[in-house]
């Protein structure tokens, strides 16, 4: 079952505009991680925040994560048309647990 | 480094047939994790192997089943191939302590 629920599950944006995702999920975590994937391909990690931080950068990348909400969100800044993807995000609980993921925002950037 | 492959890319069978999908995780790591990802259902947990051993078990049918050998590679194996079973299945590899996975382009089985 998935621990994730991205939102929205659909965004489209110009260049240089910013893309907000978000994602709630129901169970403790030790982490949580985004990750994007172009046309159906292999996943790649963009961020991994710590059940104990609330924010974290990375580049043009900012995650925010609210434990007591049970929710995160990812930010891109100045978008390009090169971040078109689907955006997932997935929760790991620790020890020899497994990466539990949503369903995924599908980001478009037009020129 | 090389990273995680997996071969074939892409396959097409028919019900009832059984399909075997190979993983090599990147130089070092000794964790094997594999998703199936449909439209439908998003990405599921498969199975993880640690070291030869199964770790972990997403909730799939008996059909499914893995493997992996004393390098690491790791195979997953599906019988009784059924129509739902098309999916792109991707295999991700991780150090043992680590908590970054690092995913393969996938293998697209068509079932027809």
């Amino acid at each position: 079952s998935q621990q994730g629920e991205e939102d929205p599950q659909a965004l489209s944006i110009q260049e240089g505009e910013n893309a907000t995702m978000n994602c709630s999920y129901k169970t403790s975590i030790n982490n949580l991680q985004w990750y994007r994937q172009n046309s159906g391909r292999g996943l790649v990690h963009l961020i991994l925040i710590r059940s104990n931080e609330r924010e974290k950068h990375s580049g043009r990348l900012r995650v925010t994560l609210d434990t007591s909400k049970k929710s995160s969100s990812l930010l891109i800044t100045a978008s390009r048309a090169a971040d078109t993807a689907s955006y997932f995000c997935a929760t790991d609980a620790g020890g020899y647990s497994t990466l539990t993921f949503g369903k995924g925002t599908m980001l478009l950037v037009s020129p | 480094k090389a990273g995680v492959t997996q071969t074939p890319r892409y396959l097409i069978k028919t019900r009832g047939q059984q399909v075997t999908l190979s993983c090599s995780p990147i130089s070092g790591h000794r964790s094997v994790s594999w998703y199936q990802q449909t439209p439908g259902q998003g990405l599921q947990f498969l199975f993880e192997y640690f070291s030869e051993t199964q770790r972990n078990k997403g909730n799939f049918p008996g059909r499914f089943s893995g493997r992996q050998f004393s390098n690491s590679r790791s195979e997953m194996n599906v019988s009784t191939l059924e129509l739902g079973d098309s999916a792109l299945y991707l295999c991700a590899s991780k150090t043992g302590s680590s908590e970054t996975q690092y995913f393969g382009p996938g293998t697209r089985l068509l079932v027809l």
